[in-house]
């Protein structure tokens, strides 16, 4: 079992920039939440999906988006990027309400 | 909106100390509280999950209870080693399967 991988490890992108970031759940796992992780915080929710559907959000702007595949992995997009989007983006995959595994995370750098 | 803090920020302990980090939360309808460990740059591993019905669990030398009604929970660690060197995230799984995390506490184990 893979558990939860990401990709990329990690971005560099310009400010103004779009950026997609993708996620595999962990095996018998349907449901995917994503969280943005600035430097010395903790995580914050920024949306989750199930069934391809997003059923929750965060206080995230709509430049943030994304999406779920029948798979059930998941891509996150960011449009517009700015300086302050800088931040390690955490992908966590559960099952009815049962633990969240995260993977190792993306992080992200915009200049 | 549920908030929840974390205390100490950090801990520098010597080898072989037992340790609480503590964990508290404003909003008590939860459905459970998770303990994670992320070392640096790394992603998340989950610790412990208790269920809101329940009062601890324990894993090894890591033992966390929650008290529901006070809105916290407890993070005992016996006889800690330099390898338990890391943040530890504690989360409250709300409605939804969303978590909110503390900012963590930034443990140091000195041999």
């Amino acid at each position: 079992d893979a558990g939860v991988t990401q990709s990329p490890t990690h971005l560099i992108k310009t400010r103004g920039q779009q950026v997609t970031l993708r996620c595999s759940p962990k095996s018998g796992h349907d449901t995917v939440s994503w969280y943005q992780q600035a430097l010395g915080q903790g995580p914050q929710f920024i949306f989750q999906y199930y069934e391809e559907e997003e059923r929750q959000r965060g206080n995230f702007p709509d430049r943030f988006s994304g999406h779920q595949f029948p798979n059930y992995s998941s891509e996150l997009n960011v449009n517009a990027l700015l300086l302050g989007d800088s931040a390690l983006y955490l992908c966590a995959s559960s099952f009815l309400g049962g633990f969240s595994y995260f993977g190792a995370g993306t992080r992200l750098s915009v200049l | 909106k549920q908030e929840v803090t974390q205390i100490p920020a950090a801990l520098s302990v010597p080898e072989g100390e037992n340790l609480v980090l503590n964990c508290s939360f404003t909003d008590s309808a939860i459905y459970n509280l998770q303990w994670f460990r992320q070392d640096p740059g790394k992603g998340l591993t989950s610790l412990l999950l208790i269920q809101s019905s329940q009062r601890e669990q324990t894993s090894g030398r890591l033992n966390a209870s929650l008290d529901k009604s006070s809105g916290r929970s407890t993070l005992y660690i016996a006889a800690s080693q330099p390898g338990d060197s890391a943040t530890y995230l504690c989360a409250a799984l709300e409605y939804g399967n969303k978590l909110v995390f503390g900012a963590g506490t930034i443990l140091r184990v000195k041999s």
